[in-house]
């Protein structure tokens, strides 16, 4: 069965401080892994996706991941972080169920900076 | 166009009423979503609808029912809740279940309230 496992349910920082946040997955099957953000009182938005080629990537904001098959990682960084960047942190991975395609969500990491 | 919209933000209801969620998305996405999100949690999947037909119910309560009129709209039908039901309810779509991308987005949700 595939899961995913966010180790930190929260992470306090230090404005412009490097963050990281954690996302292990176990499956035995292809997936592509993604990153949401959800601000307070917003839906989700998708931060950056792994599909498939270079293992590094990165979104717009300064936020970047990289993909590690042989430790089954995803891992979000970003070298200084802001006040603005405060909010939940999901990853998710999704993979072929029953006649397509189901996210997997892990139970998502609080990032709280601090001025 | 890259939004899906949701209608109302919030929502009070009594455990007796009827009332109905509804989404909204113009990207020509094929695969539409009702999740559920209680606080500091990962949203949830109830159902997947792929091409206006039901895809994916995941043992949902027959007290939610949900309806897809057409490839635009969604929605999802609330009768006789409990107190437990209160939550954030996100819409999402995608593409579809078949490609490769399997990014979703999602609309801001609906927060609704039961009492």
């Amino acid at each position: 069965a595939q899961s995913v496992t966010q180790l930190d349910s929260q992470v306090p920082v230090f404005e412009e401080a490097p963050v990281e946040l954690r996302c292990n997955y176990s499956s035995s099957v292809s997936v592509y892994l993604f990153w949401y953000v959800q601000y307070p009182n917003q839906g989700l938005q998708l931060l950056l996706k792994y599909l498939s080629g270079s293992t590094l990537v990165e979104s717009i904001n300064g936020f970047e991941a990289e993909f590690n098959k042989s430790q089954t990682s995803f891992h979000l960084r970003k070298p200084s972080v802001h006040i603005s960047d405060t909010a939940e942190y999901f990853c998710a991975v999704s993979f072929h169920y029953n006649q397509g395609g189901k996210l997997i969500f892990g139970q998502g990491t609080e990032l709280s900076v601090k001025p | 166009d890259t939004e899906v919209t949701q209608t109302p933000k919030h929502l009070v209801m009594g455990m007796t009423n009827k009332k109905s969620l509804k989404c909204e998305q113009h990207m020509g996405h094929r695969a539409m979503y009702w999740y559920k999100q209680k606080a500091k949690k990962p949203p949830e999947l109830m159902f997947v609808y792929s091409y206006e037909k039901l895809s994916i119910n995941e043992s949902v309560p027959s007290r939610f029912s949900p309806e897809c009129p057409n490839s635009s709209l969604l929605n999802l039908h609330l009768h006789a809740l409990q107190p437990e039901d209160s939550a954030l309810y996100l819409c999402a779509s995608s593409q579809d279940l078949t490609s490769l991308d399997y990014e979703q987005y999602f609309g801001p949700g609906t927060r609704l309230t039961v009492t």
